[in-house]
């Protein structure tokens, strides 16, 4: 299993551009997390879907942020337009039923 | 909601000492606490979890504990090596509305080991 397969790795944007994050998660996992990390906030918890569905949003910033789960083997989350303090380092995570999530390898953001 | 607290933020070991790093939790609901480990450039790693219904668990050199009555559980390290320099970080979670767990995780601790 190739693991929860996130991209890109890295991505420099101007402020104001649109950004878009991708991730896949491992064949058979019905949970899909969307975390960001950073040194100040540690890790934060953006948007949580269960079988495809958004179950939880709460954590997403604002509304220039949205994500979407079109099929059980992808997601993307998508910043318009992106800012400054929306650099970080993006991680997708996915997991069975909650337990033993697995992590990618992360996007890291840089907005300048 | 749940809020996790973890302690020391960062801990510097000497090779071959134990390490002990400490989380605390809010909601009495919370069922599945895993730990992770993060190397530097990589996204966390799980290691090692315990459910509420087991009071302490093992693995090689790392052991859980969890405390329900007092809302804690803590990671023990023996035997520390180099390439156990990380930052670790615990989490918590409960079922969500059937629709499985939906992790809190700790503001992590930076441990070091020292050759």
């Amino acid at each position: 299993d190739a693991g929860v397969i996130q991209s890109p790795r890295h991505e420099v944007t101007e402020m104001g551009q649109e950004v878009t994050l991708r991730c896949k998660p491992i064949s058979g996992h019905n949970s899909l997390f969307w975390y960001r990390q950073t040194m100040m906030r540690g890790l934060e918890l953006l948007i949580y879907f269960n079988n495809n569905v958004p179950i939880d949003d709460s954590g997403m910033p604002e509304d220039r942020f949205s994500a979407k789960m079109p099929n059980a083997s992808f997601s993307t989350l998508k910043i318009q337009p992106s800012e400054p303090r929306d650099s970080a380092v993006y991680f997708c995570a996915s997991s069975l039923q909650g337990y033993g999530y697995t992590f990618g390898s992360g996007t890291r953001l840089t907005v300048v | 909601g749940e809020n996790v607290e973890q302690h020391p933020s960062t801990l510097s070991v000497q090779e071959g000492d134990s390490a002990v790093i400490k989380c605390t939790y809010s909601d009495s609901a919370s069922n599945y606490f895993p730990w992770y480990k993060q190397e530097l450039g990589k996204g966390p790693q799980l290691i090692i979890d315990i459910r509420s219904n087991v009071g302490e668990k093992k693995d090689q050199r790392i052991a859980v504990t969890l405390n329900k009555t007092a809302k804690h559980f803590s990671l023990h390290i023996t035997e520390t090596q180099p390439e156990d320099s990380a930052v670790y970080f615990c989490a918590a979670s409960r079922t969500y509305n059937n629709a499985g767990n939906m992790l809190t995780f700790g503001g992590g601790t930076r441990l070091m080991v020292k050759p």
